[in-house]
C-alpha cells in the first residue's frame, strides 16, 4: 500500500460524458502527479501540481483539467470523452523535489475508465 | 523526450541474467526505475543520482552512464517474482516543477 488513495476503481461512461478522478496524496506529501497509461503508450505524463499551484504540463488534452486542493487532494476532470480516453489513470506523489528529495513517485492503484 | 527502453520484451527461465537498457537523446542527471506487476501500480525500485553509480535493490542493480546518456538494469539470478515491466524514467526539473517521463516498458516474464 503506497499510501496515495485513488477512487472510483473503475468507471464505464459514454462517449461525450464527463467524469472526475480523485486523488488523495501520501500524509505530508505537497506534489502530485496524473498519469495515463494506455496499451501501447506506456505511462504518459499528464500534469503536476505542488502545494495547489499548477507546475508541470505534459500531453494533457485540452479536454482535461486538474486541480489541487487546499487539502492537497487532486481531482483529474475528463470531459466530452472519446473511445482512445478509455485507459488507465495514476495520480503519484511525493514529498520532496530534487535537490531536497530523490523524486520518488507514490503511485496509487489507478482509476480504469472504459469510454463506451 | 520519452527515453527509449530495450528489449521491448524478455523471457527467462529462473535463475538467468537479464540486462534492460535505456537511453536519451537529451542529457540525463538521473535515471529512475520502476516495476508494475500486472494489474498493480508502479512501484519505485532505484534512482541513479550519479554518472557510473551502482545502485542495488534485491538482486537487481543499475549502472547510470553520464556520456552515453543511457542506464542498465541488470537482474541476475532471475525469480518469478521479478516478473512485471520495467519502465526507466528521465526528470525534467524546472523551479518546483518535476516531470518524470518514462520509457515505453519492457516486459519480463519469468518462467520456471
Amino acid at each position: 500500500d503506497s499510501g496515495v488513495t485513488q477512487t472510483p476503481k473503475h468507471l464505464i461512461t459514454a462517449t461525450g460524458q464527463r467524469v472526475t478522478l480523485r486523488c488523495s496524496p501520501r500524509s505530508g506529501d505537497l506534489s502530485v502527479y496524473w498519469y495515463q497509461q494506455s496499451l501501447d503508450q506506456g505511462l504518459q505524463f499528464l500534469i503536476q501540481y505542488y502545494n495547489g499551484e499548477e507546475r508541470a504540463k505534459g500531453n494533457i488534452l485540452e479536454r482535461f483539467s486538474a486541480q489541487q486542493f487546499p487539502d492537497l487532494h487532486s481531482e483529474l476532470n475528463l470531459s466530452s470523452l472519446e473511445l482512445g480516453d478509455s485507459a488507465l489513470y495514476f495520480c503519484a506523489s511525493s514529498v520532496a523535489l530534487p535537490p531536497r528529495g530523490t523524486g520518488e513517485l507514490f503511485f496509487g492503484e489507478g482509476s480504469r475508465l472504459t469510454v463506451l | 523526450q520519452q527515453p527509449v527502453q530495450s528489449p521491448q520484451a524478455v523471457i527467462l527461465r529462473e535463475g538467468e541474467d537479464a540486462v534492460i537498457n535505456c537511453s536519451s537523446s537529451k542529457a540525463l542527471y538521473s535515471v529512475h526505475w520502476y516495476r508494475q506487476k500486472h494489474g498493480e501500480a508502479p512501484v519505485f525500485l532505484m534512482i541513479l543520482l550519479k554518472g557510473g553509480e551502482q545502485k542495488g535493490h534485491e538482486k537487481i542493480s543499475a549502472s547510470f552512464n553520464e556520456k552515453k546518456q543511457q542506464s542498465s538494469l541488470y537482474l541476475t539470478a532471475s525469480q518469478l517474482s521479478y516478473s512485471g515491466t520495467y519502465f526507466c524514467g528521465t526528470p525534467q526539473v524546472g523551479a518546483g516543477s518535476y516531470q518524470l517521463t518514462f520509457g515505453k516498458g519492457t516486459k519480463l516474464s519469468v518462467i520456471p
